[in-house]
């Protein structure tokens, strides 16, 4: 079984400043990680994810995650927010390979509030 | 482009009413989730559809019941709705197997049982 750790359930930040979202994981196999973001009232949609390769993966819109094999942490950090970052976050696994359907683990979620 | 559509967005039951939520995809996905997000608790699989007729219990099933009617839809029921199942519902879709296995989440029906 896996399981998924968000370490914080709220993080208040100003705009500008930096930020990280806690995510660590429990797998005794390999995984998939994902970073999904809800905008409020809105659903999920993908961040970014690591599936192999390099450790460091980028969004679009200036968010990076490093997955860490030996902490087993995926943590989602932005050098600099914006106001319009303010939503909940959360973090996800899926085991590769084995059953078809890629069923997703998440974690409780991170609301991310940036303050003018 | 549609994506994954969830009707209705908003609903109130009293205890003991039932009542079908409705998902549809357009993106040719085999695979379809239902599941339910509460407070602290992220979301959790309550069913979920590998391909056209099959599906299989996630981790929450108790007081659910789901139907793959094809390909593109995916609904859940609940026969007789209980305060514990005030919740925000999603649906999901991905194509099956692979790193291109990617869930697209809808929009979410909120439903309050009174």
């Amino acid at each position: 079984a896996q399981s998924v750790t968000q370490l914080d359930s709220q993080v208040p930040v100003f705009e500008e400043a930096p930020v990280e979202l806690r995510c660590n994981y429990s797998s005794s196999v390999s995984v998939y990680l994902f970073w999904y973001v809800q905008y409020p009232n809105q659903g999920l949609q993908l961040l970014l994810k690591y599936l192999s390769g390099s450790t460091l993966v980028e969004s679009i819109n200036g968010f990076e995650a490093e997955f860490n094999k030996s902490q087993t942490s995926f943590h989602l950090r932005k050098p600099s927010v914006h106001i319009s970052d303010t939503a909940e976050y959360f973090c996800a696994v899926r085991t590769p390979g084995g059953t078809s359907y890629g069923k997703l683990t998440f974690g409780q979620g991170t609301i991310l509030t940036v303050h003018p | 482009n549609a994506g994954v559509t969830q009707t209705p967005k908003f609903q109130v039951l009293k205890t003991g009413q039932s009542m079908t939520l409705q998902c549809a995809q357009d993106m040719n996905h085999n695979s379809m989730y239902w599941y339910r997000q509460d407070p602290g608790m992220g979301l959790r699989l309550i069913y979920y559809s590998a391909s056209e007729g099959t599906t299989d219990k996630g981790e929450v099933p108790n007081g659910y019941n789901v139907s793959r009617l094809n390909k593109r839809e995916f609904s859940l029921r609940l026969e007789s709705a209980a305060p514990s199942q005030t919740s925000v519902y999603f649906c999901a879709s991905s194509v099956t197997g692979g790193s291109k296995n990617i869930q697209y989440f809808g929009a979410g029906t909120r439903l309050s049982v009174l």
